[in-house]
Formats: C-alpha cells, sequence, structure tokens
C-alpha cells in the first residue's frame, strides 16, 4: 500500500498570499497518477490535478501542481477567499487507492 | 450535464445493513470505473472499493472485505453500495465517484449521510 503523507497540517495564510502544499508517497508513484482535491464543508470533494500537473476543467490556473516519483506540490499562487479549504492529494496508480490525511489551509 | 445523484440520508442500527445508490446520467455509463469513498467526522477520505459497470467486476479495501457489496443495475445506470454488520465507527459521509480515464476521480455525488447508532 502506497501511504501518502501531507505537509503541513494546517496552513494559515491571508488572501493574496502563495500557499504550498506537499505530499510525499512512501513508494514511487508510477505514471505520476496523483490527484489534488479541494474539499468544504458539506460539499463534495473537488477535483482540481490529475497526473500530477494537468488541472481538471474549470480550474483557475492560480492552481498548479508539480513533482514526480515520491515528492508532489500542490501551489495556489493567490489565495482568494473561495480557497480556504482542506486540501488531500490521491495517488490512482495502486489498489488500494489511498489518500493523504489533508492539509487545513485557513485563513490567517 | 454529467451528474451522480445518491440516495439520501440513512440511519441504522449496530449489526443492520445500509444500502446507498449512485445513479448516474449525462454519460456512457460502462465507460468509467465507479468508485465509493467514505469520510467519518472530523476524518479525511478513505478508499472503499471499485466496481466496473461494464463487466460488474469489483475489488474493495481490505479493512472492508466481507462487509461490501457493490453492485450495478446497467438498465438504471446506477451502482450500488452495501455494507453489512454496520458499527458506530461506519458513520460517515458515503460518496460514490466516477474515475475520469487517465484522470483522478473527475465527478463525485452529492453524498449521503449513514449514521450507525442504538
Amino acid at each position: 500500500e502506497i501511504v501518502l503523507t501531507q505537509s503541513p497540517g494546517t496552513l494559515s495564510l491571508s488572501p493574496g498570499e502563495r500557499a504550498t502544499l506537499s505530499c510525499t508517497a512512501s513508494h514511487i508513484v508510477s505514471s505520476n497518477y496523483l490527484a489534488w482535491y479541494q474539499h468544504k464543508p458539506g460539499q463534495a470533494p473537488r477535483l482540481l490535478i490529475s497526473g500530477a500537473s494537468s488541472r481538471a476543467t474549470g480550474i483557475p490556473d492560480r492552481f498548479s501542481g508539480s513533482g514526480s516519483g515520491t515528492d508532489f506540490t500542490l501551489t495556489i499562487s493567490r489565495l482568494e477567499p473561495g480557497d480556504f479549504a482542506v486540501y488531500y492529494c490521491q495517488q490512482y496508480t495502486d489498489s488500494p487507492i489511498t489518500f493523504g490525511q489533508g492539509t487545513r489551509l485557513e485563513i490567517k | 450535464q454529467v451528474q451522480l445523484v445518491q440516495s439520501g440520508a440513512e440511519v441504522k442500527k449496530p449489526g443492520a445493513s445500509v444500502r446507498v445508490s449512485c445513479k448516474a446520467s449525462g454519460y456512457s455509463f460502462t465507460t468509467y470505473y465507479m468508485h465509493w469513498v467514505r469520510q467519518a467526522p472530523g476524518q479525511g477520505l478513505e478508499w472503499m472499493g471499485i466496481i466496473n459497470p461494464s463487466g460488474g467486476s469489483t475489488t474493495y479495501a481490505q479493512k472492508l472485505q466481507g462487509r461490501v457489496t457493490m453492485t450495478r443495475d446497467t438498465s438504471t445506470s446506477t451502482v450500488n453500495m452495501e455494507l453489512s454488520s454496520l458499527r458506530s465507527e461506519d458513520t460517515a459521509v458515503y460518496y460514490c465517484a466516477r474515475r475520469g480515464g487517465v484522470q483522478g476521480f473527475d465527478i463525485w455525488g452529492q453524498g449521503t449521510m449513514v449514521t450507525v447508532s442504538s
């Protein structure tokens, strides 16, 4: 099983600032099948990034993903009020599919 | 439009079973694998398993083996998830989610709250 570890657990920033979220895998994620999701209370998770760096349909270019192998990053270039949420990374290359424990992005 | 619509909230007693349904529309039902994910209160996302809507084959998370069953009905474009021998730790929001080809889970149902309480 591929274990994903996200850091930090909580990130406190202000609107307009840049957010950098990390996801480290215990084993290589083949084909870079690594996704990022945004999850707000009372809503379903929303796919942001697939294949480590490809933005999903309708996702603004403020969101970008990078990395390969075991180390991946989600960057939000200029935070807007609607960006404050919990973010999860997920690997979908290997069964069982696994999620990181999440990073809570909160308003400072 | 492409959407997944799930059945409504459930309250069950320990030891009972629950079935959550997920109706797909707006796309070819048999083309995309469907997954189930749950989130217990205050916890993260947990993958439960996958069903191939075309042939009906399934793979389940090891911790749920023997208690979870996923089925599909191609005539109604619906997948179902049944969880038996419910315990309080199964209290969670349950989501169905479509795997979008080489993408991650691109379409999600709205979620179904299942509460297990005596």
